[in-house]
């Protein structure tokens, strides 16, 4: 059972440059999302999708893009790194819970630190 | 509006003692609360849910949850703390957003550590 899995584990980043965190899940859930910890903030949503194709914004968008052509990979872009981003992300997935069965539990995948220097 | 609120971002128990984390959400209708775990270094894992149904919830760990609607609370307890509770736990409430879409609003966060 692989769950949800997110690529890499690890990453510096030097300010201005690009990169992808890559998030790919094989429990057929419609909901995917994607979280940035920082310490003593808990968790914030960056951006969600509730299917393919369909996105939307959560608390702290900016900076960042997201695209879900398919069920399985969620991918997270950041386009012009800042210090600011320098964080703990982690992707999660669920079923809707109109849905039933799990109830709205979120998996998550082990997360990937990222610093921006 | 919904959100959750945990009281206390550092609690120090010692090991054989209850352990008590506090959660009060606000929402203007009937929560789907959770309780999570994070371990040093590793993702969220869901120790119990409140859905519909018996307040009292038990999940794993020997953790427990009471749903109190008239205090709008969702505690979790455990009866004795064992060293390898200490992680740092996320209270979260399902958000139905103006789309009808559904967003996991969580908690700040409280670290517990364990006294031997």
């Amino acid at each position: 059972n692989a769950g949800v899995t997110q690529t890499p584990k690890f990453r510096i980043l030097k300010i201005g440059q690009s990169m992808t965190l890559q998030c790919t899940q094989d429990m057929n859930h419609n909901y995917m999302y994607w979280y940035r910890q920082d310490p003593g903030m808990g968790l914030k949503l960056i951006y969600y999708s509730v299917g393919a194709g369909i996105t939307d914004k959560g608390e702290v968008p900016n900076g960042y893009n997201v695209s879900r052509s398919t069920t399985e990979d969620f991918p997270l872009r950041l386009e012009l790194a800042a210090p600011s981003q320098t964080s703990v992300y982690f992707c999660a997935s669920s079923y809707s819970i109109r849905v039933g069965g799990s109830n709205g539990i979120q998996y998550f995948g082990a997360g990937t630190r990222l610093s921006v220097l | 509006a919904q959100s959750v609120t945990q009281l206390g971002s550092h609690v120090s128990v010692s090991e054989g003692a209850l352990v008590l984390l506090r959660c009060n959400y606000s929402s203007s209708v009937p929560p789907y609360l959770f309780w999570y775990v994070q371990y040093p270094n590793q993702g969220l894992q869901l120790l119990l849910k409140y859905t519909t149904g018996a307040t009292l919830v038990k999940g794993i760990n020997g953790f427990e949850a009471e749903f109190k609607k008239s205090e709008t609370s969702f505690h979790l307890t455990k009866p004795s703390a064992h060293m390898s509770d200490a992680a740092e736990y996320f209270c979260a409430v399902i958000l139905i957003s103006n789309f009808g879409n559904e967003k996991l609003t969580f908690g700040t966060g409280t670290r517990l550590t364990i006294i031997p």
